[in-house]
This record gives C-alpha cells, sequence and structure tokens, in this order.
C-alpha cells in the first residue's frame, strides 16, 4: 500500500499570502494524484487530479505540481475561503485509493 | 447537476452488519465510464477509501476490509448499497459516497452520514 505523508501538519498564513503544501508518496503514483479540500462539518471537494488539472469550477489560484513522489498544492493568494483542512489521494496502486492524513491551513 | 445522499442507521451495535445507501441523481450507473465509491472518516481523522462500483459491475475493495464489505449497485433506482459486517466501535466515522466520473476521481461527494458503534 502506498503511503502519502503530507507536509506541514498545520500551516499558518494571513489573507493574500501564498501557499505551499506538499505531499510525498512513498512510492511513484506517475501523476495519478489529486487534491481536496475539506471545510469544517462539508464532505471534501476536488481541487486538483492527475496532479495539474483542476476540477470544474476552481479558482485559477489553486495549482497543481509534480510526479513521481513529489506534490505540491499552491494557493497563489490566499482568500478568507481557503483555510481549511487539504488532502491528497493517490489512485496508481490501487486498491486502495489512499489519503494523507491532511494540512491544515490557518488563519495567522 | 450531480447530487449525492447517504442514508443508513446512525447507531449500530458491535457485531451487527451495517447497511448503507447512496442515493444519487443527474447522472447514470449505466453510462460508460461512471462509479460509484464510498469513503469514511472516523472523527478528527484522515479519509479512508473503502469501496468503488463501476457501470459494469466491475467492484474494487480496499484490501484490508475486502472480507467485510460488500457493494452492489440497483441502477434502476439509481442507488449504491455498501454493507460492513461484524461492526467495531473503531468503525465509527461519517460515511461518504462519491461519484467517479470522467476525471477518474471522487467528484463530487455526498454529504456523508455519522455512524456510531456502540452497545
Amino acid at each position: 500500500e502506498i503511503v502519502l505523508t503530507q507536509s506541514p501538519a498545520t500551516l499558518s498564513l494571513s489573507p493574500g499570502e501564498r501557499a505551499t503544501l506538499s505531499c510525498r508518496a512513498s512510492q511513484s503514483v506517475s501523476s495519478y494524484l489529486a487534491w481536496y479540500q475539506q471545510k469544517p462539518g462539508q464532505a471534501p471537494r476536488l481541487l486538483i487530479y492527475d496532479a495539474s488539472n483542476r476540477a470544474t469550477g476552481i479558482p485559477a489560484r489553486f495549482s497543481g505540481s509534480g510526479s513521481g513522489t513529489d506534490f505540491t498544492l499552491t494557493i497563489s493568494s490566499l482568500e478568507p475561503e481557503d483555510f481549511a483542512v487539504y488532502y491528497c489521494q493517490q489512485r496508481s496502486n490501487w486498491p486502495p485509493d489512499t489519503f494523507g492524513q491532511g494540512t491544515k491551513l490557518e488563519i495567522k | 447537476q450531480i447530487t449525492l445522499k447517504e442514508s443508513g442507521p446512525t447507531l449500530v451495535k458491535p457485531t451487527q452488519t451495517l447497511t448503507l445507501t447512496c442515493t444519487f441523481s443527474g447522472f447514470s450507473l449505466s453510462t460508460s465510464g461512471v462509479g460509484v465509491g464510498w469513503i469514511r472518516q472516523p472523527p478528527g481523522k484522515a479519509l479512508e477509501w473503502l469501496a468503488l462500483i463501476y457501470w459494469n459491475d466491475d467492484k474494487r475493495y480496499s484490501p484490508s476490509l475486502k472480507s467485510r464489505l460488500t457493494i452492489t449497485k440497483d441502477t434502476s433506482k439509481n442507488q449504491v448499497v455498501l454493507t460492513m459486517t461484524n461492526m467495531d466501535p473503531v468503525d465509527t466515522a461519517t460515511y461518504y459516497c462519491a461519484h467517479w466520473g470522467s476525471s477518474g476521481w471522487a467528484d463530487p461527494w455526498g454529504q456523508g452520514t455519522l455512524v456510531t458503534v456502540s452497545s
């Protein structure tokens, strides 16, 4: 089973700042990686799929990059509604799909 | 617009079998490439993928839970059912169903249903 490790566990930033979230896989997942956003009391929402493709309706300030074992989610300029928990997921070697443990993006 | 909604018991006793239903609209599970899957999230913890069923009745299960899970579909009713046997308090979680479409990823998700396992 592929293990995804997200860092940092918590990221404290202010609105308008740039956020960089990392996801590292225990073995190559090629580009089969997605990012989800989860707000309190809500279901996760797909942001990025296949490492760098924005899902429908996702603002351009969200971008994904990487391949193999190292991936990054970048939020270019944080809006108040972006403070949430972010998860990465792989489907390279499945079942099962696996998720990272999450990064909490909090307001500084 | 694609929507999904989970339904089932909120409380089950240890050793009982859990049956959850995902009722969806806005797509057909007879369309090539489409799937519906289940993911769970214990309170305050990360997400765990459970099972997925495709339009052609291909079924995939988490290896660690495969012996306890069964996923089925009723295309005419736009429903997918997940059963999990021998429930334990560690299975307490919010259970989500989600649509798998052309992107190949879970999008969108249902609102989730909290299932508590307790005697």
